[in-house]
């Protein structure tokens, strides 16, 4: 079956950029969809089909996929981004979400 | 304005029966499916499986097929996820969220989440 591999965490400093990222085989084939998740909190999407941000939804978030890797960025980092975030594709006809990365804010 | 509402918090018991709920409002509730998530505590994001609520349509992950019954009503725009006999390790925090596009799509909204603790 596909798998999804993030990174456990990431620890980055207020102001700056937070980069996540999704692993998997050909990943750049499949579209990617990035959500956030608050503690105590439902999951949220913060990027859809690899590069798409919903409304309302700061531009400091951004998405990228390519090869065997996607990205989630977050640049500007505030202490409100602090939070799970999971990366999610489609593979035979069955959602695959990622273990999930804990972004630290120091 | 787009909403997913889910039943209370339950407390079971290991063997006992349960079905939450997933009201859905604000759009074409029969012509969008339905996903269910499961979150055991500290963990990550399950996914269980989907309902297209217009034909009940339903295909579940491997991991739960025969384990849980998902169902709708689109009578009352409403989504079930239920169990015959709970298990402590079906101790979890269940999501419903509504899917955009089967096949390739994201899951844009979600439900506020449902706690499920099963203990003797």
């Amino acid at each position: 079956s596909y798998v999804l591999t993030q990174p456990p965490s990431v620890s980055v400093a207020p102001g700056k950029t937070a980069r996540i990222t999704c692993g998997g085989n050909n990943i750049g084939g499949k579209s990617v969809h990035w959500y956030q998740q608050r503690p105590g909190q439902a999951p949220v999407l913060v990027i859809y089909y690899d590069t798409d941000r919903p409304s309302g939804l700061p531009e400091r978030f951004s998405g990228s996929n390519s090869g065997n890797a996607a990205t989630l960025t977050i640049t500007r980092v505030e202490a409100g981004d602090e939070a799970d975030y999971y990366c999610q594709v489609w593979d035979s006809s069955s959602v695959i979400f990622g273990g999930g990365t804990k972004l630290t804010v120091l | 304005e787009v909403q997913l509402v889910q039943s209370g918090a339950e407390v079971k018991k290991p063997g006992e029966s349960l079905k939450i709920s997933c009201k859905g409002s604000g759009y074409n509730f029969p012509k969008s499916w339905i996903g269910w998530v499961r979150q055991m505590p500290g963990k990550g994001l399950e996914w269980m499986g989907i309902i297209y609520p217009g034909d009940s349509d339903t295909r579940y992950s491997p991991s739960f097929e025969g384990q849980v019954i998902m169902s709708a009503d689109k009578s009352i725009t409403t989504a079930y996820l239920q169990w015959s006999s709970l298990k402590a390790s079906d101790t979890a925090m269940y999501y419903c969220a509504r899917l955009d596009y089967y096949g390739s799509g994201s899951y844009h909204y979600w439900g506020q989440g449902t706690l499920v603790t099963v203990s003797s």
